[in-house]
């Protein structure tokens, strides 16, 4: 089975840019989960959509923004991009309880100019 | 809000050495979970302890669940390169999202 892929794998944009990251989770998996990674730190909770409606969402400003599709896909759209946005944005997909094992992608690395 | 704490930040050890990672958490924690990120990598699901006072063992590794569901630490048995990465734990409190710490970076020096 394939396991969760993302798209692009590293992009540089420059600031006040808008950015869509797109995910595809694991077949049968219903939960996709973003997170952001900075340099040095953990992964931390952007959201989290569960048959395509939104569970959970972390403190982030409302230029981020994501949705699911009825292919259990996802995109995570940021707006007005800032230098500290860049980072490696992960997805992660579970089968769909809050507390599932999440299965990371190999993320996009958002490089902000 | 719920803060997740790791130490130690980085260590270095000689290939054979035993290392701990510890995890601490504000609040009571649902589950544990614990992922390893090889350098330029994503985080890799490892394990997750969900009863208070649990250990689990994974070959060289040992994973334990403090008795007041708050703490953990992961234990590796004589490291070898392939250990190299960083370790986070990461933590459920009730139905929150899932809270990581900052990890622990490991350096194993052949």
């Amino acid at each position: 089975d394939a396991g969760v892929t993302q798209s692009p794998t590293h992009l540089i944009k420059t600031r006040g840019q808008q950015v869509t990251l797109r995910c595809s989770p694991i077949s049968g998996h219903k939960s996709v989960s973003w997170y952001q990674q900075v340099l040095g730190q953990g992964p931390q909770f952007i959201f989290q959509y569960y048959e395509k409606e939104e569970r959970g969402r972390g403190n982030f400003p409302d230029r981020f923004s994501a949705r699911q599709f009825p292919n259990y896909s996802s995109e995570l759209n940021v707006n007005a991009l800032l230098l500290g946005d860049s980072a490696l944005y992960l997805c992660a997909s579970s089968s769909g309880g809050n507390t599932d094992t999440q299965y990371f992608g190999p993320g996009t690395r958002l490089t902000v100019l | 809000g719920q803060q997740v704490m790791q130490i130690p930040q980085y260590q270095h050890v000689q290939e054979g050495e035993d290392f701990t990672t510890y995890c601490n958490s504000s609040t009571t924690l649902s589950n544990i979970q614990w992922y390893k990120q090889r350098p330029g990598g994503h985080p890799v699901f490892l394990i997750q302890l969900v009863k208070s006072g649990e250990v689990k063992k994974q070959k060289r590794l040992t994973f334990q669940f403090g008795e007041a569901k708050k703490n953990s630490s992961l234990h590796i048995t004589a490291t070898q390169t392939t250990d190299v990465g960083t370790y986070f734990c990461a933590g459920h409190s009730g139905n929150t999202p899932l809270v990581f710490g900052k990890g622990t970076r490991l350096s194993v020096i052949a």
